[in-house]
């Protein structure tokens, strides 16, 4: 088992719609969890850590799901700027930021 | 403006030369990584390195070596031995090597071998 899975898409979704990508994680001991986000040929930006209560910034929502070892991120009222690939990083190592990266989910919103 | 920059932007090598990609941070952060990331795939981890005068092999770190003499600086070298060195190189740095300090990245390095 891959240690962070990820559907990679594309999912193609109209302006306003709501969005919900799953990430699966196969260490059970992973101790951080963030959703990053990447444009094209650009570098990885963070859209927001994941904690264990779920948390919620503007219009993306991210959960965790220690007893299934899933993370997910919630996107509602798409926006065209929302098109990029999300990636899923996961800290398997209590003490150390050794992340471990998903291959990504690409969004691609229309008009 | 505080952040990390790399350079070049882009980078081209002949089979068998070593290549430096340059990568500085003025964050003051302790912990600077190395990442590599390939068409469709996921970044992976090259060197990293939680204080100054010391670093640690990631997961893919043959063919390249590292320097860490002075906090804001962490050097990657791209030697001939690396087999398929062409990808997108990424550096990051974090405040302190903690596993749930967030890592901030760099524009990226293209490499690319003729």
């Amino acid at each position: 088992r891959k240690e962070v899975e990820q559907d990679p898409g594309p999912f193609n979704v109209p302006e306003g719609a709501t969005v919900a990508f799953n990430c699966t994680y196969s260490n059970s001991a992973s101790q951080s969890f963030f959703w990053y986000r990447q444009d094209c040929r650009k570098e990885p930006k963070l859209l927001m850590s994941v904690y264990s209560s779920g948390n919620e910034d503007g219009r993306f929502t991210a959960q965790l799901n220690r007893a299934s070892q899933y993370i997910s991120l919630l996107i509602r009222d798409s926006k065209l700027s929302d098109s990029a690939t999300y990636l899923c990083v996961v800290n398997p190592l209590a003490g150390y930021s050794t992340l471990t990266f998903g291959k990504g989910t690409m969004l691609l919103v229309s008009p | 403006d505080g952040g990390i920059t790399q350079s070049p932007k882009y980078l081209f090598r002949k089979e068998g030369q070593n290549v430096t990609l340059s990568c500085e941070q003025n964050l003051n952060h302790d912990a600077m990584y190395w990442y590599r990331q390939d068409p469709g795939q996921g970044l992976r981890l090259i060197y990293y390195s939680q204080i100054v005068n010391d670093f640690q092999k990631g997961d893919i770190a043959e063919g390249y070596s590292v320097s860490r003499e002075k906090k804001e600086s962490f050097p990657l070298t791209v030697t001939s031995a690396q087999k398929n060195p062409t990808a997108f190189y990424l550096c990051a740095s974090s405040i302190g090597g903690s596993s749930t300090d967030t890592q901030y990245f760099g524009p990226g390095t293209r490499l690319t071998v003729l």
